[in-house]
């Protein structure tokens, strides 16, 4: 079956760096996605990564590993406005999201 | 920007209804989506449609349909509303078909069946 696992929920502190992971398994592969959703608002689009490796965006980086279904996504030097749900969804054979149920990330001062 | 409109942020109706949750976007997208998002659970798809006219459903179609008469219009339908569709549901949009580009999200509606 298909399956996407990504921790319920994690803590850090602001100014830190916290790295949530997500493994997948898929009925195919053409790359992982990750989201960023505020409570009550819509999902944003952060990262897509197909190649294995690290991909950096300002303070957000976002790694794949493809023959180990894994993936995570670094946030750096945290700010209380990153306090949200990371949504990690992988594109199957295909092109259909399997997304997995999210990370809640709470960030303390 | 893309901009992804969902007609009512909260909703409320009652067993038995036909409801009916609109969402127009404004990209010229190929491809529009319909989620329920509950907690604890990853976002599922219940319909797609990738061109004008045609639908397909998703992991969990029961209970539901859809309509696009227009490219940037996608209607869905609780043909007779359960309390088991309390949910909060997203439409989304992306370009192109068979290619990886990310999904546009709307604010979502939150339905409430009592």
């Amino acid at each position: 079956g298909q399956n996407i696992d990504q921790p319920t929920e994690m803590t850090a502190t602001e100014g830190a760096i916290v790295q949530i992971n997500c493994t997948y398994q898929t009925s195919g592969f053409n790359g992982l996605f990750w989201y960023q959703q505020h409570a009550g608002e819509a999902p944003t689009f952060l990262s897509y990564n197909v190649l294995d490796g690290l991909e950096e965006k300002g303070r957000f980086s976002s790694f794949l590993s493809r023959s180990k279904g894994y993936s995570y996504l670094l946030l750096k030097e945290l700010q209380m406005k990153d306090s949200a749900s990371y949504l990690c969804a992988s594109l199957d054979s295909n092109y259909q999201l399997i997304w997995g149920a999210g990370t809640k990330l709470i960030i303390k001062p | 920007d893309v901009k992804v409109t969902q007609s009512s942020r909260y909703l409320v109706k009652r067993t038995g209804e036909k409801v009916f949750l609109e969402c127009v976007q404004d990209m010229d997208h190929e491809n529009m989506f319909w989620y329920r998002q509950d907690p604890g659970l990853g976002l599922r798809l219940i319909y797609f449609s990738y061109d004008v006219k045609m639908k397909e459903k998703g992991d969990i179609p029961e209970g539901y349909s859809v309509s696009r008469e227009k490219k940037e219009r996608f209607s869905l339908i609780l043909e007779s509303a359960s309390t088991n569709q309390t949910s909060m549901y997203l439409c989304a949009s992306s370009f192109g078909t068979g290619v990886s580009q990310p999904q546009h999200f709307g604010d979502g509606t939150r339905l409430s069946i009592l």
